[in-house]
């Protein structure tokens, strides 16, 4: 595609559901990222998904997050029995390649009730 | 620890003023700084300095790199209000970005 689609723009859940959200990077990039913006603050890296290679998963904040990227293309990142602290914005970022820069979706706005 | 620093936090300027915004990092491995500004939505990239002293510019933004004293600016002439936004600042550290909080700029007519 053109640019970074992320889906959905917005999600509005339960205390203790699970949320999948979604990031189909730009074509060819090898190179994905998942980072959490709250209100306010800066970005927060959560993981790094690069080619075939085993993933970056430093900046998960709990083993309520994971995060897959299926034949180095798409990637889903879903948040078990979610919790109010998790209410931000999710951002996906792709680049041709690590040393590259990043590209931005628009985000998915999650927000728990 | 790694960690990037931007000042000021916010700033609030009125149109046609020139505006400076700094970042300053302490990181290790560094390879590049990246300078990216943020309206509604996703960030979206301004420059990447690898090097010092080499200033980047597009239209009324330009930046510069200083290795030697660690920080970057990134200036805005003759500012317009579609220039309001947040801008960030990311030190790229192999496949890693470290970000810094951001500088908030309003931009009055």
């Amino acid at each position: 595609g053109a640019g970074v689609s992320q889906s959905p723009s917005n999600k509005v859940t339960e205390k203790g559901k699970d949320v999948e959200l979604r990031c189909d990077p730009i074509s060819g990039h090898t190179a994905l990222y998942w980072y959490r913006q709250s209100l306010g603050q800066g970005l927060e890296f959560l993981i790094y998904f690069q080619g075939n290679s085993a993933p970056d998963k430093s900046g998960l904040p709990s083993d309520r997050f994971s995060a897959e990227r299926t034949g180095g293309s798409v990637s889903t990142l879903t948040i078990q029995r979610t919790q109010q602290e998790d209410s931000a914005v999710y951002l996906c970022a792709s680049s041709l390649e690590a040393s590259q820069p990043q590209h931005f979706g628009d985000g998915t706005r999650l927000s728990i009730l | 620890e790694d960690k990037v620093v931007q000042s000021p936090l916010s700033l609030v300027v009125h149109e046609g003023d020139t505006v400076t915004l700094n970042c300053s990092y302490e990181v290790t491995n560094f390879r590049s700084l990246l300078w990216y500004k943020q309206e509604k939505k996703a960030p979206t990239f301004l420059f990447m300095l690898t090097s010092s002293g080499i200033e980047k510019k597009s239209g009324r933004l330009s930046s510069i790199l200083d290795k030697k004293e660690l920080f970057s600016i990134l200036n805005i002439t003759a500012t317009q209000t579609g220039d309001s936004a947040i801008y960030l600042c990311a030190v790229a550290l192999s496949y890693q970005l470290i970000w810094g909080a951001g500088t908030k700029l309003i931009i009055k007519p």
